[in-house]
């Protein structure tokens, strides 16, 4: 079975810290992707990465960067966090562009 | 322009009623994937079913079934006999074309009570 690891699944920050959400997976996937799932909004990407060190935007990037140093590992930053950050964060990762993709259990984000 | 859109945003059954949950799609590809995913109070996205645009066939894995439509552009999901177990949001989505993203509809919440 696929799994996706989340490194937290409750965090709290304040406004303007510099906040890393780090997700891991161990099937080898070649794609990773970045959603914040808001309710009424439902989930959106913010961003994805087809290869190490390859990174692009999705649909709603703004007052977010990723790292993707190794394949199994991809990182969410929040360069200075601010309240409208404050969501459900959700990292998951496909083999292959037609397969399905595996979400870990999501990290509920908090700014104050 | 790609869309996902599941009209009801929240339905309520009694034990053992059958249920469907609606999903109608939009694209321009000619070849697509479609999705259901699950989830539960917990909050993780449990993945349900893939099918592809050149597959019409319906499919059936034990309470669940799926019925896609490509002349309607649906993609149904009925849970036949609901347990509380299944109590749930139920998300559907869209493959998009090239780089393969997922489009979500926004949801379908589930409440299945004794």
């Amino acid at each position: 079975d696929v799994k996706v690891t989340q490194s937290s699944r409750y965090l709290v920050k304040r406004t303007g810290e510099k906040v890393f959400l780090e997700c891991v997976q161990d099937m080898d996937h070649e794609n990773m992707f970045w959603y914040r799932q808001d309710p009424g909004l439902g989930l959106r990407l913010i961003y994805f990465s087809y290869d190490v060190k390859m990174k692009e935007k999705g649909d709603i990037p703004e007052g977010y960067s990723v790292s993707r140093e190794k394949k199994e590992r991809f990182s969410l930053i929040l360069e200075s966090a601010s309240t409208n950050q404050t969501s459900m964060y959700l990292c998951a990762s496909r083999s292959h562009l037609d397969q399905p993709q595996h979400f870990g259990d999501g990290t509920r984000l908090s700014i104050l | 322009a790609q869309k996902v859109t599941q009209a009801q945003t929240e339905i309520s059954v009694v034990e053992k009623e059958d249920v469907t949950l609606d999903c109608v799609y939009e694209t321009r590809d000619t070849t697509y994937y479609l999705f259901w995913y699950k989830q539960p109070p917990s909050g993780e996205l449990v993945f349900l079913i893939r099918r592809n645009s050149f597959d019409e066939q319906n499919e059936i894995s034990g309470r669940y079934s799926w019925n896609f439509q490509k002349s309607t552009s649906s993609f149904n999901f009925t849970i036949t006999a609901s347990q509380v177990v299944d109590s749930a949001v139920y998300f559907c989505a869209l493959s998009e074309a090239g780089r393969g993203n997922l489009i979500f509809g926004k949801g379908t919440k589930l409440s299945v009570k004794p």
